[in-house]
């Protein structure tokens, strides 16, 4: 079976600063790997994904992750933090292609300084 | 373009009384549908999910119940409501690619 820890329930970050949200899987095979975001009384909308192609992976909104195999890890971030970056962010992983199950973290809830 | 929508949006409900969440997907065919809740300060819980009319696939037991009468439609039901059936419920969808896309939710409070 396949898991995900998110490292951190709430970050907090000024604006202009990096964004460093971190992710690490435990699964029996390749995984793939998603970035979700989700904003106030929202559903989720995909940032980016890893399907065992490139091990750097550019999302929107100008965030991307790297899929790290000897670390299990799949850490997002952003080089400048933007106040519309505030939300809750959810790693995810399922362990192949299409119609699998995604198994979700619990969730990191970005904070904005202005 | 597929879209996806949850009603309502909201809901405020009494212990006991019945429930029914729809989702309806929209732009595509024979889609795989989920719903999942989401509790206050938590992650997300994968209740069910459906591969086809008829075909549910319940991942937590509870009194919750989900039923897919249309391809695209996919139903969240309960007889009871018990105060823990509160949360934020999301339904999501996925085809022939490998990402889920979710519909923009449903608050659910139970009183």
């Amino acid at each position: 079976a396949q898991s995900v820890t998110q490292l951190g329930s709430h970050v907090s970050v000024s604006e202009g600063a990096l964004v460093l949200l971190r992710c690490n899987y435990s699964s029996s095979v390749p995984p793939y790997l998603f970035w979700y975001v989700q904003y106030p009384n929202q559903g989720l909308q995909l940032l980016l994904k890893y399907t065992s192609a490139a091990t750097l992976v550019k999302g929107i909104n100008g965030f991307e992750a790297e899929f790290k195999k000897s670390e299990t890890s799949f850490h997002l971030t952003k080089p400048s933090a933007h106040m519309s970056d505030a939300a809750e962010y959810f790693c995810a992983v399922s362990l192949n292609f299409g119609n699998e199950k995604l198994t979700f973290g619990t969730g990191t809830r970005l904070t904005i300084i202005p | 373009s597929q879209t996806i929508h949850q009603w309502p949006a909201t809901l405020v409900q009494p212990v006991g009384s019945p429930l029914s969440l729809e989702c309806t997907v929209e732009g595509t065919s024979n889609p795989n549908l989920y719903w999942y809740r989401q509790a206050a300060g938590r992650g997300l819980q994968l209740l069910f999910y459906s591969v086809g009319i008829g075909q549910i696939s319940s991942e937590v037991p509870q009194n919750l119940s989900a039923s897919r009468p249309q391809d695209r439609q996919f139903i969240l039901s309960s007889k009871k409501l018990l105060l823990s059936d509160s949360g934020f419920y999301l339904c999501a969808w996925d085809g022939a690619t490998d990402t889920q896309y979710f519909g923009p939710g449903t608050r659910l409070t139970v009183l």
